[in-house]
C-alpha cells in the first residue's frame, strides 16, 4: 500500500543538539512539505519542495534545514538554532496538477526537549 | 493575508447531527478543505469545496458560500469515533494552504 512514513514517533533533543526527522513516501508525489503543530494553533509551514533538488522556505523556516536528494525522501533537521523546538511535526505530500492541493500526511513526530 | 475562525470546542451526542462552522477573510483562494485529526495522529482529508453549495459524502457534508466567507461541515449519525479535531483549511495553490486552529469535537453517549 502507498503511503507516507515518518520516524521516529517520539524524539528527544538535548541542548545544543541537532536532530533529524525522517519522512519517506511511496506515492510518487512530486511535492513534499513539513509542518509544525503547536497546541491551540493551526499548522504552520516550515519548508516545502516541489521537485527533487529544490526546496523553499515556508513561514517559519528559521532554525530548520531540509534536503531533497530523492523524490521519496524529505528529511527535516531541527538545529540548535531553533530555541523552541517542542512541537508535533507533520510531513505531507501532494501531486500538484491533479487536484494536488490535497495533502497526504504522515503520522507525525513529537519532538521534546530534555 | 488570510484569517480563519472556527469554534475551539463542541460537544454532541452519539447519533445526533452536528454542524461545525468556519468563517474566513481572504483576498482569494482556490478552494476550502476540511480535514479530520485524531489526537497525536495525521490529519486525514474529508472534503474539498471549490464552488458554492453543498457537497455530500456519506455521513459528512460540507458547504461553502464564497460571498459570505463561510463554510460548514455537517456530521450526521454521530459515532464515538468521530471525536476528533476538525480543521478548516483555505487552499491557495500548492504550498499556499492556511490552516484554522481546529474545532475539537467530543461525542458523548
Amino acid at each position: 500500500d502507498g503511503g507516507i512514513t515518518q520516524s521516529p514517533k517520539y524524539l528527544f533533543r538535548k541542548e545544543g543538539q541537532n536532530v533529524t526527522l525522517s519522512c519517506e513516501q511511496n506515492l510518487n508525489h512530486d511535492a513534499m512539505y513539513w509542518y509544525r503543530q503547536d497546541p491551540g494553533q493551526g499548522l504552520r509551514l516550515i519548508y516545502y519542495s516541489q521537485i527533487v533538488n529544490d526546496f523553499q522556505k515556508g513561514d517559519i523556516a528559521e532554525g530548520y534545514s531540509v534536503s531533497r536528494e530523492k523524490k521519496e525522501s524529505f528529511p527535516l533537521t531541527v538545529t540548535s538554532a531553533q530555541k523552541n523546538p517542542t512541537a508535533f511535526y507533520l510531513c505531507a505530500s501532494s501531486k500538484p496538477g491533479q487536484g494536488g492541493e490535497k495533502l497526504f500526511f504522515g503520522s507525525g513526530t513529537q519532538l521534546s526537549v530534555l | 493575508g488570510q484569517n480563519i475562525d472556527q469554534p475551539t470546542e463542541m460537544t454532541a451526542t452519539e447519533g445526533a447531527i452536528v454542524q461545525i462552522n468556519c468563517t474566513y477573510q481572504t483576498s482569494g483562494f482556490n478552494g476550502l478543505f476540511w480535514y479530520q485529526q485524531h489526537a497525536g495522529e495525521a490529519p486525514t482529508f474529508l472534503s474539498y469545496n471549490v464552488l458554492d453549495g453543498l457537497e455530500e459524502k456519506g455521513r459528512f457534508s460540507s458547504f461553502l458560500s464564497r460571498s459570505k466567507g463561510y463554510s460548514y461541515l455537517l456530521l450526521k449519525e454521530l459515532q464515538m469515533k468521530d471525536s476528533a479535531s476538525y480543521l478548516c483549511v483555505l487552499g491557495g495553490g500548492g504550498n499556499k494552504l492556511t490552516f484554522g486552529t481546529g474545532t475539537q469535537l467530543k461525542v458523548e453517549l
